[in-house]
């Protein structure tokens, strides 16, 4: 069974840094693009990032380029997101999703963590 | 930027085919999804590749892609059914975007 469990959010005032985590189980870690996906509160879902499954690709949104950066450590099946220069715009809840294909680059989300929420606010 | 523009509502009486739709200028080009979200849930794939049913999904979910539109059509509606539902494409530019959602009431 695909498990994606996130942790590691919070509330951080502007300008702070947080690092989310997600623990991936059920599945081959390596073979798969893994992604960051954001919901603000009472809004639709953003992509925020994704990163192939060796690590040597990653891909952003223009949101958050040059503030986030994604990464993965494949010996502990861990995804990481590491947030500096937080706004208050950043306040959503932050998903980890699974791509449905073994591919080198996002396509679709076949499997989701529950969530963990990020609050930007002094 | 390239955006995908959907309905913020549609409503269907329980029992009759709900039809949602997605446009984007590049829809033709890339295969597009869909995402199923009830609250206080995370979103749920349903569709994707245009038509395709990830295992557990039911039957009575299709997708279709006409041009640049996509739908999402969901026959003999039922309750369970009520949520908002995201269209998403991928593209060279921008890798992965969605649609604003499109709230589906059951009457």
């Amino acid at each position: 069974e695909v498990q994606l469990l996130e942790s590691g959010g919070g509330l951080v005032q502007p300008g702070g840094s947080l690092r989310l985590s997600c623990a991936a189980s059920g599945f081959t870690f390596d073979s798969y693009v893994m992604n960051w996906v954001r919901q603000a509160p009472g809004k639709g879902l953003e992509w925020v990032s994704g990163i192939s499954g060796s690590g040597g690709s990653t891909y952003y949104a223009d949101s958050v380029k040059g503030r986030f950066t994604i990464s993965r450590d494949i010996s502990k099946n861990t995804l990481f997101l590491q947030m500096n220069s937080l706004r208050a715009e950043d306040t959503a809840v932050y998903y980890c999703a699974k791509d449905t294909i073994i591919a080198a680059r996002p396509y679709y989300f076949d499997f989701w963590g529950q969530g963990i929420l990020v609050t930007v606010s002094s | 930027s390239y955006e995908l523009t959907q309905p913020p509502s549609v409503s269907v009486s329980a029992g009759q085919t709900a039809s949602i739709t997605c446009s984007g200028d590049k829809l033709g080009d890339h295969y597009a999804c869909w995402y199923q979200q009830k609250p206080g849930q995370p979103p749920l794939l349903v569709i994707y590749q245009d038509n395709t049913r990830p295992s557990g999904i039911p039957e009575r979910f299709s997708g279709s892609t006409s041009g640049n539109t996509a739908t999402l059509t969901v026959s003999g509606t039922q309750a369970m059914d009520e949520a908002v539902y995201y269209c998403q494409a991928w593209g060279s530019s921008t890798p992965i975007i969605f649609g604003g959602g499109t709230k589906l009431t059951v009457l």
